[in-house]
């Protein structure tokens, strides 16, 4: 079946401008987890949301950074007056119910802020 | 908080050498352990995982054993190929909560003909 997918697979911004980057989890998958891929951090989470709970979003590295999930699907994160240092990739991933179940990845987003 | 430490390397093999690449953790609770693989040019997949104590995790060839004594999750593989150049990343998550994933550094494999 299809995995997650993720759009756009890169973006170049100009520092100061908004991006929303688009998350399509797998069918059927209740938890979904944003996290970010950088040169000097690694892998670290970001956001997680769970069927209709509240967000945990104690990874978000600033208030620049919001994201949503509309319809238990789709899931957007949005950066706003991006900075060179949110250059990197973003990595989607969902999971059938909890964080224990395997956790199946996007493609991710190459982010280029300049 | 938890943690997860690897070794950094990189590591670079001749095919069908012996790999071994550590793994520990700290963590409060029962972790679920992971190691992810991410070949070049490709997204992350899961290699194996280990969801309690003296569990072995297997998948290509590729062996891991959750050891709750000395915290650790070490990757393992007899015989190594040149398709298994990538990079190797050790991970954790925690019961309750938001059972986020908690990521070692990652250890680039380099596996030369």
């Amino acid at each position: 079946g299809a995995g997650v997918s993720q759009s756009p697979s890169n973006k170049v911004t100009e520092k100061g401008k908004d991006v929303e980057l688009r998350c399509d989890p797998i069918s059927g998958h209740t938890a979904l987890y944003w996290y970010r891929q950088s040169l000097g951090q690694g892998l670290e989470f970001l956001i997680y949301f769970q069927g209709n709970s509240a967000p945990d979003k104690s990874g978000l590295p600033s208030d620049r950074f919001s994201a949503e999930r509309t319809g238990g699907s789709v899931s957007t994160l949005t950066i706003q007056r991006t900075q060179q240092e949110d250059s990197a990739v973003y990595l989607c991933a969902s999971s059938l119910a909890r964080g224990r179940d395997t956790q199946y990845f996007g493609p991710g987003t190459r982010l280029t802020v300049l | 908080g938890d943690s997860v430490t690897q070794m950094e390397g990189p590591v670079t093999l001749s095919e069908e050498a012996f790999l071994t690449i550590n793994c520990t953790y700290t963590a409060t609770g029962y972790p679920s352990l992971f190691w992810y693989v991410q070949y070049p040019g490709e997204g992350l997949q899961l290699l194996l995982k280990a969801t309690k104590a003296d569990d072995k995790g297997s998948n290509k060839g590729f062996e891991a054993t959750y050891r709750k004594e000395t915290t650790s999750f070490h990757l393992e593989k007899g015989s190594v190929q040149v398709s298994d150049s990538a990079v190797y990343f050790c991970a954790l998550v925690t019961q309750g909560g938001s059972e986020k994933l908690v990521f070692g550094k990652g250890t680039k494999l380099t596996v030369n003909p």
